[in-house]
C-alpha cells in the first residue's frame, strides 16, 4: 500500500513568488493534516481536514497560506506571496481516526530566497 | 493552548547503554502522547504512543511512561543500537474541544549512539 506522498520534495523560489505543495494521503484516510518545521525547530500544526472540510486551521500563520482538499482526496497548500520566513519543511500526514496513528509524508522542503 | 517542552535537545550515549528523553505538557486535558522517530532525510514515524488511562507501555527495547499528575512523559530506549540514532519528537493532543486538532510537538531530541 502506498504511503503518504508529497510533491515537490524541494522547491526553491524567490520572495514574492507563489508555490503550491501537494499531498496525497493514504487511501481511505479521512483525516489529513499539514505541519511545518522551520529551521530545526518543533514541528508545528497548520491545519486539519476531515474529508474535504477544514476542521481546524488555527495553526495557519496568515492569509498568505491557503489549503484545499477538493473531493476529499489529495490536498494542496499554496503560499502566495512567499516570504523569507516561510522557508522550512512542510509535512503532510494522514490518519484513519483523529487520535490514531499519524502517517507522515517525506515532506516538501521550501526555500524562499 | 498546549505547550510541550522536550529535553535534552541532544543526547549522546554509548552503544548498549540506555537513553531517556523527557517531555512535559501544559494542558491537563491532553490524553494522547505519541513519540515519533525521524531518521536523517526520512519521514517521521510513530514508534510508540500512550493514552492517559495508562501509566506505562513497553514494546521490546522501547518504553514510555506517563505521569498525569506531574504532566510529564518519557521515552526509554534500552540496549541502544546504531540504528537508534535519529531525532525523536514527543507530542501531545487533547480531547474533543481541547484546543487545536493537531498534535503539539516538542522541539526534538537528536539521539547519537556512539560505537
Amino acid at each position: 500500500e502506498a504511503g503518504v506522498t508529497q510533491f515537490p520534495s524541494h522547491s526553491v523560489i524567490e520572495k514574492g513568488q507563489t508555490v503550491t505543495l501537494r499531498c496525497d494521503p493514504i487511501s481511505g484516510h479521512d483525516n489529513l493534516y499539514w505541519y511545518r518545521r522551520v529551521m530545526g525547530k518543533e514541528i508545528k500544526f497548520l491545519l486539519h481536514f476531515v474529508k474535504e472540510s477544514k476542521q481546524d486551521e488555527s495553526g495557519m500563520p496568515n492569509n498568505r497560506f491557503l489549503a484545499e482538499r477538493t473531493g476529499g482526496t489529495y490536498s494542496t497548500l499554496k503560499v502566495q506571496p512567499a516570504e523569507l520566513e516561510d522557508s522550512g519543511v512542510y509535512f503532510c500526514a494522514s490518519s484513519q481516526a483523529r487520535h490514531g496513528e499519524l502517517f507522515f509524508g517525506e515532506g516538501s522542503r521550501l526555500t524562499v530566497l | 493552548g498546549e505547550n510541550v517542552e522536550q529535553h535534552p535537545s541532544t543526547l549522546s550515549v554509548q552503544e548498549g547503554d540506555s537513553a531517556v528523553i523527557k517531555c512535559t505538557y501544559s494542558d491537563s486535558a491532553s490524553n494522547y502522547f505519541p513519540w515519533y522517530k525521524q531518521e536523517l532525510g526520512k519521514r517521521p514515524q510513530l514508534i510508540i504512543d500512550i493514552r492517559s488511562n495508562v501509566g506505562e507501555k513497553k514494546d521490546q527495547r522501547i518504553a514510555v511512561t506517563l505521569n498525569k499528575t506531574a504532566k510529564h512523559f518519557s521515552l526509554h530506549i534500552t540496549e541502544t543500537q546504531p540504528e537508534d540514532s535519529a531525532v525523536y519528537f514527543c507530542a501531545a493532543i487533547g480531547g474533543p474541544g481541547g484546543g487545536a486538532d493537531g498534535l503539539t510537538f516538542g522541539k526534538g531530541t537528536h539521539l547519537i549512539i556512539q560505537p
